[in-house]
């Protein structure tokens, strides 16, 4: 059962350009969502996240968007830059007052960006 | 300051043979998550240790035990090799206690495969 999804495996926009990358979920637990990128050779790393109390986030470039009643989450990248170019996941958790609990990972989106 | 670090970077082993994998993590950190990430696949939770102990654990078989030792290091031990046990295995180190976020740093993981 894949509780959170990335229906889109790859993605190809032109450099400068606005990338969206989606994800929806369907474990209504979730309430803390973050956003990781993955170069090839080395581990995910993590780019923004946002808590089921907000709808948006924003850190320079990065903004990530939450719909609650559509389990629905979004990864914008304005502009875009040749180095964003890697595999982006999607992850999720229960939280609870202890934090860091299990992240559960969608099988990923390559954004590629075009010069 | 150093980030997480695993060893072996690499690994071939034959079906039925045990494994350990070592993980430190990044500093200032205490609590250790396994992560094993399938070919195309996104990282799926193995188990999570903290205070030395398993606090929580994904749907693995027993197959798959670890250990953390006093100074938050940790071990992955997986027992009697299965083909299917071939992927990319990763750590990621966090704060467990107080509302740090739910940020976890990984690392570049241990790529194992299974003859």
């Amino acid at each position: 059962d894949q509780q959170v999804k990335q229906n889109s495996p790859s993605l190809s926009v032109q450099e400068g350009r606005i990338s969206i990358l989606n994800c929806d979920y369907t474990n209504s637990m979730f309430d803390y969502f973050l956003w990781y990128k993955k170069y090839p050779a080395e581990g995910p790393t993590f780019l923004i996240s946002i808590s089921s109390i907000k709808d948006k986030n924003e850190d320079g470039r990065f903004t990530v968007f939450l719909n609650k009643s559509a389990k629905h989450l979004s990864l914008h990248i304005v502009p875009s830059q040749p180095g964003d170019s890697a595999v982006y996941f999607c992850a999720a958790s229960v939280g609870s007052n202890f934090g860091n609990e299990k992240l559960t990972f969608g099988t990923g989106t390559r954004l590629t960006i075009i010069p | 300051d150093a980030g997480v670090t695993q060893s072996p970077t690499h690994l071939i082993k034959t079906r039925g043979q045990q494994v350990t994998l070592r993980c430190s993590p990044k500093s200032g950190h205490d609590t250790v998550s396994w992560y094993q990430q399938a070919l195309g696949q996104g990282p799926q939770f193995i188990f999570q240790y903290y205070e030395e102990e398993e606090r929580q654990r994904g749907n693995f078989p027993d197959r798959f035990s670890g250990h953390q030792f006093p100074n938050y290091s940790s071990e992955l031990n997986v027992n009697a090799l299965l083909l299917g046990d071939s992927a990319l295995y990763l750590c990621a180190s966090s704060w467990r206690v107080g509302l740090a976020g739910y940020e976890q740093y990984f690392g570049p993981g241990t790529r194992l495969t299974v003859t």
